[in-house]
């Protein structure tokens, strides 16, 4: 069965302090791994997906295939970077399963 | 481009009502939406998956006679929640993925919040 935990049901931090947020996931053969960011008051978006390998909004995130983690990271937290975020990890032709959520809370 | 949009933003309904909401990909065409439901501080539950001009697979516990899909085009997939009652209050997203973007990038609605008196 799919699973995808994220530990911390809300993480905070400092402005400028580096954040790291945890995804490990529990999937049958190689899943696409996303993370999808909700602003307040704003619909869920895509915030990064691995494949692309692309640095958004300065979050980058890593694959680490033998421990199934695909974690979030910024080096330096920006207020603005607040929000709800959802690792993502999805096979083909399987249905969408969204972890339980992080949410960041960066303080000034 | 690759925007979904949903109407209405918010509705209240009384409990034994039916209310239908619409879920529209205005700049592409979508052959895939989903339906999910968000209690609040919870995560996205998906209820089911809509192909156009077939009938939506719905996950364990969805009452599909109750939460009903429809994809009539590729632009709009609607749901009505029969007989609604106060339990069924909740936020409900669709979504959609992009044909162009590959199956696994998924557009979303900003959501319906849907309160039953």
């Amino acid at each position: 069965a799919q699973r995808v935990t994220q530990p911390e049901k809300l993480l905070s931090v400092f402005k400028g302090a580096p954040v790291e947020l945890k995804c490990n996931y529990s999937y049958s053969g190689s899943p696409e791994l996303f993370w999808y960011v909700q602003y307040s008051r704003q619909r869920l978006q895509l915030l990064l997906r691995h494949i692309s390998r692309e640095s958004i909004k300065g979050f980058t995130a890593d694959l680490n295939k033998g421990e199934t983690s695909f974690h979030l990271k910024k080096p330096f937290a920006q207020e603005e970077d607040s929000a709800m975020y959802y690792c993502a990890p999805h096979n083909y032709g399987q249905n969408f399963v969204f972890g339980p959520g992080t949410r960041l809370s960066v303080l000034p | 481009g690759a925007v979904v949009s949903q109407h209405p933003s918010r509705v209240i309904c009384k409990s034994g009502t039916s209310v239908k909401i619409e879920c529209r990909s205005l700049d592409f065409q979508a052959t895939t939406m989903f339906w999910y439901r968000q209690f609040p501080k919870q995560s996205l539950m998906l209820m089911a998956t809509s192909n156009e001009g077939s009938k939506a697979t719905y996950e364990q516990g969805v009452e599909k006679d109750k939460f009903l899909i429809n994809h009539a085009s590729l632009t709009l997939s609607t749901l009505t929640v029969t007989s609604a009652h106060p339990e069924d209050s909740s936020f409900y997203i669709c979504s959609a993925t992009h044909p162009g973007q590959g199956a696994h990038e998924q557009y979303f609605g900003p959501g319906t919040r849907l309160t039953v008196t």
